[in-house]
C-alpha cells in the first residue's frame, strides 16, 4: 500500500490562482520534504519540514506540516506559468527492516499545469 | 508497475577503496536517470543526471572524477564512489522517469543503498 497519499494526482489552474497539494500518512513522518520535478529533470529540493505544526516559505510557495506530523500541505499563492511540474513529497518513515530504522518514501506526485 | 532496482542495498568499505551501485529500471526502458545523495536527516540532494550513451551531467559542486556514472544501457546505470573516504559515507538514492502515452511522466525512485566508509 501506498504510504504517503498525495492529492489531487493532477492539477490544471489559472495563472494567477491559489492552489494546494496534500501529502497524507497514516504514520508519523519524522522528516517531510517537498520536491519540483520539470519533465525530463531530476527533483529540486524545496523545502523540509520536521516540527508539528512548522510552516516554511520560500518565495510565493508555503508549506506546513500539522501538529501531528502525518499531514502535510504546499500552497502556492498567484501562480505562475513557471510553477508548472510534478511536485513530490517525500517522507521518512519509521521501519523495522531495512539498512536502517528510516526509509525515504515518496508519493505518486502532483503534476501542476498553469495556464496563461 | 514499473520498478528500479538498486544493488548492493547497503555497503561497507575501508577508506580508499572504490564501491559501484548499480541501479536497474526492470520493465521500462529508461534513457536518462538520476542520482541523488541524501544525509542523515536532510533532502535528497541531485548529484548528477545520467544519460544512456553519453557523458553524464554533473551538478555544480559534485566531482566528476570522485563520482563515476557510466549508463551503458536502457536499464542499467553505476555509480561507482572511487576512493571512498567517510565523508562520502551517505544514502544513495537513483530515479528514473518513465514516460507514459499522452505525455504523463512518473518517476521512479530505487531503494537506495546505504554506503559506509569506515
Amino acid at each position: 500500500s501506498q504510504e504517503l497519499e498525495q492529492s489531487p494526482q493532477s492539477l490544471i489552474v489559472q495563472e494567477g490562482k491559489n492552489l494546494t497539494i496534500n501529502c497524507t500518512s497514516s504514520k508519523t513522518l519524522y522528516g517531510l520534504y517537498w520536491y519540483k520535478q520539470k519533465y525530463g529533470e531530476g527533483l529540486i529540493f524545496l523545502m523540509m519540514l520536521q516540527k508539528g505544526g512548522e510552516e516554511k516559505s520560500h518565495e510565493k510557495i508555503t508549506a506546513k506540516l500539522d501538529e501531528k506530523k502525518q499531514q502535510s500541505s504546499l500552497h502556492i499563492t498567484a501562480s505562475q506559468p513557471s510553477h508548472a511540474g510534478i511536485y513530490l513529497c517525500g517522507a521518512d518513515m519509521f521501519i523495522h527492516s531495512g539498512a536502517g530504522s528510516y526509509q525515504l518514501t515518496f508519493g505518486k506526485g502532483t503534476k501542476l499545469s498553469v495556464i496563461p | 508497475g514499473a520498478v528500479v532496482s538498486q544493488h548492493p542495498s547497503w555497503v561497507i568499505c575501508k577508506s580508499g577503496t572504490s564501491v559501484k551501485i548499480e541501479c536497474r529500471s526492470l520493465d521500462f526502458q529508461a534513457t536518462t536517470m538520476f542520482w541523488y545523495r541524501q544525509f542523515p536527516k536532510q533532502s535528497l540532494m541531485l548529484m548528477a543526471t545520467s544519460n544512456e550513451g553519453s557523458k553524464a551531467t554533473y551538478e555544480q559542486g559534485v566531482e566528476k572524477d570522485k563520482f563515476l556514472i557510466n549508463h551503458a544501457s536502457l536499464t542499467l546505470s553505476t555509480l561507482t564512489v572511487t576512493s571512498a573516504h567517510p565523508e562520502d559515507s551517505s544514502f544513495y538514492i537513483c530515479s528514473a522517469p518513465h514516460s507514459f502515452p499522452r505525455g504523463t511522466d512518473t518517476q521512479y525512485f530505487g531503494p537506495g543503498t546505504r554506503l559506509t566508509v569506515l
